[in-house]
């Protein structure tokens, strides 16, 4: 097991483009969740996957982003027209049950919008 | 809503020495976990301690320590001797029982100066 694995791990794309993240969580981890932080700030909760169903999603993930976790493995965050406020770094998590217990994070996808 | 206060955004302390870093929570649930993660500059988060708010024992790992307080609902870190490695980006976290998105503080940055 070699721990959450996110892809790529820089993007560099510019305005108005479509990007694409994907995460792959520890494979026994019914959940996975979708963070972004930007410079200087502390992660914030974007989103969470019990297994397929998608279960929360904050308010900062507008219209133009979409996550899915088909059957319950790998997740992918997709972010349509980026903006240059997208640019930030998006870490994903994985955990095998309720209590946050195994909790466990990916070294991150960073985004720059140019 | 829930909250996490770290007033320190950085400190800078000589090698050997020993630091402190605060954090300060909000939170109306009566169960809940705390964290504390470590940010190097490779920009991973490395989980360092999850603490149940049912159980106030301070706790000792090697060099680093924290204190629960419930009382003043702080639950701060304390590192001892200081070494360079430790310089980083130290998040402190909260989350609840139900869906464990975890709330960061705004972290505090460590430089520790040889």
């Amino acid at each position: 097991d070699t721990g959450v694995s996110q892809d790529p791990r820089h993007k560099i794309t510019k305005r108005g483009q479509n990007v694409t993240f994907r995460c792959d969580p520890i494979s026994e981890h019914n959940r996975l969740y979708w963070y972004r932080q930007t410079l200087g700030q502390g992660p914030e909760f974007l989103t969470y996957f019990q297994n397929e169903a998608q279960l929360e999603k904050s308010r900062l993930l507008s219209d133009r982003f979409s996550a899915e976790r088909p059957k319950g493995s790998f997740s992918t965050l997709e972010i349509q027209r980026t903006e240059q406020g997208d640019s930030a770094m998006y870490l994903c998590a994985s955990s095998p049950m309720e209590g946050a217990v195994g909790y466990t994070f990916g070294s991150g996808t960073r985004l720059t919008v140019v | 809503a829930q909250k996490v206060t770290q007033a320190q955004t950085e400190i800078s302390v000589v090698e050997k020495e020993d630091v402190t870093l605060d954090c300060v929570y909000e939170t109306r649930d009566t169960t809940y976990y705390l964290f504390w993660y470590k940010q190097p500059p490779s920009g991973e988060l490395v989980f360092l301690i999850r603490r149940n708010s049912f159980d106030e024992q301070n706790e000792i790992s090697g060099r680093y320590s924290w204190n629960f307080q419930k009382s003043t609902s702080s639950f701060n870190f304390t590192i001892t001797a200081s070494q360079v490695v430790d310089s980083a980006v130290y998040f402190c976290a909260l989350s609840d029982l139900v869906d464990d998105k975890i709330i960061f503080g705004k972290g505090t940055r460590l430089h520790i100066l040889p």
